[in-house]
Order: structure tokens, then sequence, then C-alpha cells
């Protein structure tokens, strides 16, 4: 069975925290794309990264960055000096049918509270 | 360059009604997906629509049929609603044979009473 689990249901920081998002997924396939998405309050869920299964190099991205742990199945967020802006809902995500095809398989989410 | 556009916003029905929801891909891609979200919870995976024809189903039953049409847009039916059809319908548009990724709408908020 393929599954995404987010332990964390909420998370409050004070802003110019570092904040990890945890992401832990299960699947037997061995191609694989694993996806987080924001959703502010807008409900629109905003791309932040995809990444394949076979290519577990970190990456960052201004203030965020990710690890990707295939050993642990694991694919964690890190905001560093968090800002108010940063809070929303944010979604794990798994694909096993291609990067634009099938379907995704949601974590339920961490809703991130950033207080001034 | 518009994203995906979802209509209506928001809707109220009641029980038993029929609803219709309405997606319009981003520019240049030409595969719609469906998801619902239930309050609190990640997107559920509905169906996907490529070339007119329903391509993959998620675990939903038969009252929820969708439609898309030759210029990509797509439409979803939900009939006999129930209380538990209340949620917010996300709509994604991609491009298949690429790796560039899912757009989403900002969803239609249905609530059932």
């Amino acid at each position: 069975a393929q599954k995404v689990t987010q332990a964390q249901t909420e998370i409050s920081v004070v802003e110019k925290e570092d904040v990890t998002l945890d992401c832990v997924y299960e699947t037997r396939d061995t191609t694989y794309y694993l996806f987080w998405y924001k959703q502010p309050p807008s409900g629109e869920l905003v791309f932040l990264i995809r990444r394949n299964s076979f290519d577990e190099q970190n990456e960052i991205s201004g203030r965020y960055s990710w690890n990707f742990q295939k050993s642990t199945s694991s694919f964690n967020f890190t905001i560093t000096a968090s800002q108010v802006v940063d809070s929303a809902v944010y979604f794990c995500a798994l694909s096993t049918n291609g990067g634009s095809q099938g379907n995704l398989i949601f974590g339920k989410g961490t809703k991130l509270s950033v207080k001034p | 360059d518009a994203g995906v556009t979802q209509s209506p916003t928001h809707l109220i029905k009641t029980r038993g009604q029929q609803v219709t929801l309405r997606c319009s891909p981003k520019s240049g891609h030409d595969t719609v997906s469906w998801y619902q979200q239930a309050l609190g919870q990640g997107p559920q995976f509905i169906f996907q629509y490529y070339e007119e024809e329903e391509r993959q189903r998620g675990n939903f039953p038969d009252r929820f049929s969708g439609h898309q049409f030759p210029n990509y847009s797509s439409e979803l039916n939900v009939n006999a609603l129930l209380l538990g059809d209340s949620a917010l319908y996300l709509c994604a548009s991609s491009i298949t044979g690429t790796a560039g990724g899912y757009t989403f709408g900002s969803g239609t908020r249905l609530t059932v009473v």
C-alpha cells in the first residue's frame, strides 16, 4: 500500500525560528516522486518541490531546504528564519505514476503558525 | 498567463441534489485531475481525464462522474448529494508525458445541507 504520514498536526513557532516539517512515505515501487505543497487560507495548493526516487541530493531554495533519505523513507522540509507569511498548511505527497500524470497521495498536512 | 480556474467558488446544495463543478486548465495543459479535500484532511484523488477520457479513478462511488471537453476544460458532477460530500473540490492540470508537475486551482467549496 502507498501512504504518506505527516505526524505533526500543528506547529507553532515565533518569527525567525527554524522549523522542520516531517514526512514519512510508504511504497513498494522503486520509481516514485515526492512533493511538497503549501496551502494558504485561499485554498490553492502551491507547488514547492518535486523529487524523484533516484535523486537523494538535498536541496536548498532560499529559506527552504529539503532532506530526502530513502533509508528511512523520509522527505523532511525545513524553513529557516520563519516569517509570518509562511503560515499555512503544508502537504507532503507521493506519486508512483510519474511527475505529471496519475494520482497524488497526500498526507493529512501540517498546519504551521508563525507568530510575530 | 492564467493558472487553473475553477467555478463557482462556493456552492450550497441540499441533500439529494446534483451539482456540477467546472475547471479550466492552465494554458498548454492537456490533463485534468480532480481531488476532494474534507476539512482538516489532505486532498483525495477522485479521477483524472486525458484526451476526453477518464484515465484513472480513485476510490469514489459512481455518483461522482466527469467529463473533459475538446478544449481540455473539465466538469465534475456529483449526483444524489450526501452531507459527507461537503468539501473543497480541487482541480489540478498538467501535461502528460512531461515532468512539469501539477498546477492546482483555488477550489470550489461545496456545502451540502
